[in-house]
């Protein structure tokens, strides 16, 4: 069955450092995959999406992320993160047909 | 084009009650998804809707339930509600096509089931 893994709940990082964040997923084929941001009381907005191609993909906000189909994983990093930045993350998989499996999420906290 | 709108934004009922919450798509978008948002679970899929026609469902029971108007507006009803059902309903809205479409996500519906 298809599946999303995010293995961080939340994670901490001071501001002016990198970011990773994590994503594993379970899928047959090669996934269109995707990374949401959500900020408090908003809905999910769109960072990016790989459906094939090149594997290090941008993203806005300054966000990339990198697919790598050995290890079925798809993590999502920033070189320098912002105040701004802490929010919740999601990392999502297209299923194939209509569907689109997220994963749990990820809080990001940020120190200043 | 106007985002994607749910109304109400906040609810409260109480248990037995039923409730509709709304969603309206962006222009020229003719599927919709509702999915539910509780702390430590993510987000759970309730249903997709194309040009009227349920075409996905999660494994949710009978009491929830949805449709899709001719102009692609959805509602979602949620019957004799219980206190697992407080959460934050998210509609999302697609152009169509498949699961590697990008879908747009209102702002949500808290609903607190006391």
């Amino acid at each position: 069955a298809q599946s999303v893994t995010q293995p961080d709940i939340h994670i901490t990082v001071s501001e002016g450092a990198s970011l990773e964040l994590r994503c594993n997923y379970s899928y047959g084929a090669t996934p269109y995959l995707f990374w949401y941001v959500q900020s408090p009381g908003q809905g999910l907005q769109l960072l990016l999406k790989y459906f094939s191609g090149d594997t290090l993909v941008q993203g806005i906000k300054g966000f990339e992320a990198e697919f790598k189909r050995s290890q079925s994983s798809f993590n999502l990093r920033k070189p320098s993160v912002h105040w701004s930045d802490a929010a919740e993350y999601f990392c999502a998989v297209g299923a194939g047909g209509f569907k689109t499996i997220f994963g749990a999420g990820t809080r990001l906290f940020v120190k200043a | 084009k106007a985002g994607v709108t749910q109304t109400p934004r906040y609810l409260i009922k109480t248990r037995g009650q039923q409730v509709t919450l709304s969603c309206s798509p962006i222009s020229g978008h003719r599927s919709v998804s509702w999915y539910q948002q509780t702390p430590g679970q993510g987000l759970q899929f309730l249903f997709e809707y194309f040009s009227e026609t349920q075409r996905n469902k999660g494994n949710f029971p009978g009491r929830f339930s949805g449709r899709q108007f001719s102009n692609s507006r959805s509602e979602m009803n949620v019957s004799t509600l219980e206190l697992g059902d407080s959460a934050l309903y998210l509609c999302a809205s697609r152009e169509g096509g498949t699961s590697g479409t990008e879908q747009f996500f209102g702002p949500g519906t808290r609903l607190t089931v006391l």
